[in-house]
């Protein structure tokens, strides 16, 4: 049963913020957001997490709706190393208390 | 730092044949998991090592099995290989908020 709803694909010029939705609307108060992404084959990069307050590191900044039902990673200037699938979970903490599934993602294609 | 490193890379069995994949978390983890991605879909948790102990696993026949070593090391057995196994297994430690993955075993299975 996903946990998240993500789009299948997203297109963004390179250069440009790249603004990746995902809903969560069956989220619990205890559950964080994390995202992360995959280049093509590679192992899953962590990218980002939080709970309710948005965040920001140097790969890129997550804001969670008031409701927390919803959020969007933004990644503030895409280059073509961008390109990856996106995976959006909810989780509890720690890691791994779950039967946790991280679905088939966004496929962000960045254009030159 | 020395990140989350699995082996072999690449693997090849035939159906029947067992698999043996190993996972050497970073340096201080105690928790490792292993996760199954098929070609096309997404990462399908399998199992969930912490302190030497497995914690919980996903929707796997048994004939998926593993272990955790004293020094956190990890290894994941698959008995009796079928034609769908052939995937990227994919191994990830933890200390606390952020699991790392690393780059894989792709197995095949022919």
């Amino acid at each position: 049963d996903a946990k998240t709803t993500q789009p299948t694909s997203m297109d963004c010029a390179e250069g440009r913020a790249a603004n990746l939705p995902c809903n969560h609307s069956t989220i619990s108060g205890n559950e964080y957001v994390y995202w992360y992404r995959q280049i093509h084959s590679q192992g899953p990069q962590y990218i980002i997490h939080g709970l309710k307050n948005n965040e920001t590191n140097e790969m890129a900044s997550l804001i969670i709706t008031e409701d927390r039902k919803s959020s969007t990673l933004i990644l503030p200037h895409a280059t073509l190393r961008d390109t990856a699938v996106y995976y959006c979970i909810v989780r509890l903490f720690p890691f791994g208390n779950e039967k946790l599934t991280f679905g088939t993602g966004t496929r962000l294609t960045i254009i030159p | 730092e020395a990140g989350v490193t699995q082996s072999p890379t690449h693997l090849i069995k035939t159906r029947g044949q067992q698999a043996t994949l190993r996972c050497s978390p970073i340096s201080g983890h105690t928790s490792v998991y292993w996760y199954q991605q098929a070609l096309g879909l997404g990462l399908q948790f399998l199992l969930w090592y912490d302190e030497g102990e497995e914690r919980n696993r996903g929707n796997f026949p048994p004939r998926f099995s593993g272990r955790q070593f004293p020094n956190y090391s990890s290894e994941l057995n698959v008995n009796a290989l079928e034609l769908e196994d052939s995937a990227l297994y994919l191994c990830a430690s933890s200390l606390g908020a952020e699991a790392f993955f690393g780059q894989g075993t792709r197995l095949t299975v022919v």
